[in-house]
């Protein structure tokens, strides 16, 4: 079954710290895609990045940084430098294609990061 | 600026009471999704429209309907509120649902049921 975890429930950092957000997964599919979410407390949940099964070249925009690692199924999401905006709860999600093609988007339970100033 | 647009961003209902959540997108998407919320936990999809072809997932209660009179629009229907409703109702759109494709979410719309 599809499955995607994230252990860390809640996490607290004074700003400027450096923060790994993890991510596991778990598909039969070859072929399938993983995203991450960011929900601020105004509860819309923004789109921050979109990752294929085949691509394993980890990704940086600006202060965030997303780590693919396929033999160990975990998609991470690192923030560098951390600031009080960034708090907000992450989800990371699975995408793949159900009986004629249709998407599913399995969401994990999400990890509430807080940043103090 | 093209967008998900939901509204209103907070609904009250009483207990029973037929409430309608709207929907609407400016990215000419092909699907529109409804999730559902609940505090502190993962969006869980109710259904999504495909154009016009609706779409349900075998766990969403019938309580709940949807309308999508054109492209742009979406609408969420709950014909009997109970306590249990109250959560956070997200609308969602893609260009297409193949497994390539973006979710985009709105702001969601927060229902109180009292």
């Amino acid at each position: 079954a599809q499955k995607v975890t994230q252990a860390q429930t809640e996490i607290s950092v004074v700003e400027k710290e450096d923060v790994t957000l993890d991510c596991v997964y778990e598909t039969r599919d070859t072929t399938y895609y993983l995203f991450w979410y960011k929900q601020p407390p105004s509860g819309e949940l923004v789109f921050l990045i979109r990752r294929n099964s085949f691509d394993e070249q980890n990704e940086i925009s600006g202060r965030y940084s997303w780590n693919f690692q396929k033999s160990t199924s975990s998609f991470n999401f690192t923030i560098t430098a951390s600031q009080v905006v960034d708090s907000a709860v992450y989800f990371c999600a699975l995408s793949e294609a159900e009986f004629q093609g249709a998407q599913k988007l399995v969401f994990g339970q999400g990890t509430r990061l807080t940043i103090n100033p | 600026d093209a967008m998900v647009i939901q509204n209103p961003r907070y609904q009250v209902t009483q207990f029973g009471k037929p409430v309608t959540l709207s929907c609407s997108q400016t990215l000419n998407h092909n699907v529109m999704y409804w999730y559902q919320q609940k505090s502190s936990q993962a969006p869980k999809l109710l259904f999504h429209y495909y154009d016009k072809d609706f779409n349900n997932e075998a766990d969403t209660p019938d309580n709940f309907q949807s309308r999508r009179p054109n492209t742009s629009f979406c609408f969420l229907d709950i014909r009997s509120p109970g306590l249990g409703d109250a959560a956070m109702y997200l609308c969602a759109t893609s260009r297409d649902r193949g497994v390539t494709d973006t979710q985009y979410f709105g702001p969601g719309t927060r229902l109180t049921v009292l």
